[in-house]
This record gives C-alpha cells, structure tokens and sequence, in this order.
C-alpha cells in the first residue's frame, strides 16, 4: 500500500515554461486535493476533485489546471509558471467529505523553484 | 470555517507527556477537529480526530471540551522523533461539492513541539 505518491520530488522551471505534478493514491479514495505550502502562510487549497471527470477550484486556484481521468489520478498542471509559484506542493486524498471525518493523507510533497 | 488558535512554540522533556492545547472557539455543529505534524517539511501526516468525544489510537489522545471550543493533543510519552510542527485543524463534513471550501482543510500557523533529552 503506497499511499498517496507525488513526483518529482524536486523541479526547477524557468518561467514561462509548462509542467505538470503527478499524484496518485491507491485508497480507492473518491476526494483528491492539491494544496501549496509557502513560508508564514500555511498550506492553502488550489483545486480538488470529488471523483472521477468532477474538478473544483480551491481558494488559489490562479495558474493551475487540474483533471481527474481515473480515480486513482489527479494531475496539477502549471501552463505557464511564474516566480510566484515557487512553493511545495502537497497532493492529498480521503473519502469523501460529505459523511463523517475522514482521514486525510498526504503525499511527501513537490519542491518547485521558478527561476 | 472555525479558525484555530494554538501556542507558537512548547518543550517537553523527553518521555514526559507532551500536551499541546488549541482553541476553535466558532467550530460548529458539523466541524471534526483534527491534528497533523510536519516534520522537516515532510507530508503532513495523520495523528488523530474527533467530533466530540474523547479518541485514543496508538499515537495520542485528543480530549475535547464539552462544549467543544478547545481540545488538547496529549502524546503520552514524547520522544526526540516527537520534534515538529503540530496542526490543530477543523473540517467541514457534509454539505455539497461545489464552492472553493469543500473538504478543505483550514492550516493554521501551528506549533512547534521541540522535545529535549
């Protein structure tokens, strides 16, 4: 049982350039998120998707693209990244929140740098 | 969602019970508290959470108040490996998809558990 895995672990971007984070759980979880974390500010949601073909913005959605094609996948691509993106990213998965707690896991993050 | 107040920084002395106290005082009805740590900027990972009762599993115990606007995460006996950044959290369950808040999960600053020898 992997959990949830995110890579790569480390990237440098120029700006303008495109990538995408990978995430995958294998949980059978319904509700994936992307949060990113900076310096004094915590961790803020970007997007997050409730199932498969279903995507939602976060509160920092501005810059990034998400699709949710199987359940077990949740991309986040940045089309063109800018300096301000720099940040670690965290991919997160639990069933759904629409019942009681669950619990939520995280991946181990990605650092990217935009140069 | 309930905001969440907790101290910046405590120490414990190693094998002591480290007990770290938070404050949601606007959680409502159907808000669960939860705590994570982050160590050395890892994932944050999984402790415990809870409604409104007490919980204990392998790791800590959560005590909650009766009227719900505090708890305390107790680690009974708080090792080096103890050393992190401690989140206090509330989330929303229920409700509809939809809006830039479902399921999410609201980071405050946290604290910062320093255990000694």
């Amino acid at each position: 049982n992997a959990g949830v895995t995110q890579t790569p672990k480390f990237q440098v971007l120029k700006t303008g350039q495109s990538m995408t984070l990978q995430c995958a759980q294998d949980m059978n979880h319904e509700y994936m998120s992307w949060y990113r974390q900076d310096p004094g500010m915590g961790l803020r949601l970007i997007h997050y998707s409730v199932g498969a073909g279903i995507t939602d913005q976060g509160e920092v959605p501005n810059g990034y693209n998400v699709s949710r094609s199987t359940t077990e996948d949740f991309p986040l691509r940045l089309l063109s990244a800018a300096p301000s993106q720099t940040s670690v990213y965290f991919c997160a998965s639990s069933y759904s929140p629409g019942s009681s707690g669950n619990t939520i896991y995280f991946g181990e993050g990605s650092w990217l740098t935009v140069v | 969602d309930a905001k969440t107040t907790q101290p910046p920084s405590m120490d414990c002395a190693e094998g002591r019970a480290a007990n770290l106290p938070c404050n949601h005082s606007t959680i409502s009805g159907n808000e669960y508290v939860y705590w994570y740590r982050q160590i050395h900027s890892q994932g944050p990972q999984y402790i415990i959470h809870g409604l409104k009762n007490n919980e204990t599993n392998e790791m800590a115990s959560l005590i909650i108040t009766e009227d719900r606007k505090s708890s305390t995460l107790i680690l009974p006996h708080a090792t080096l490996r103890d050393t992190a950044v401690y989140y206090c959290i509330v989330r929303v369950y229920g409700g509809n998809a939809g809006g830039t808040s479902y399921g999410k999960l609201t980071f405050g600053q946290g604290t910062i558990l320093t255990v000694h020898p």
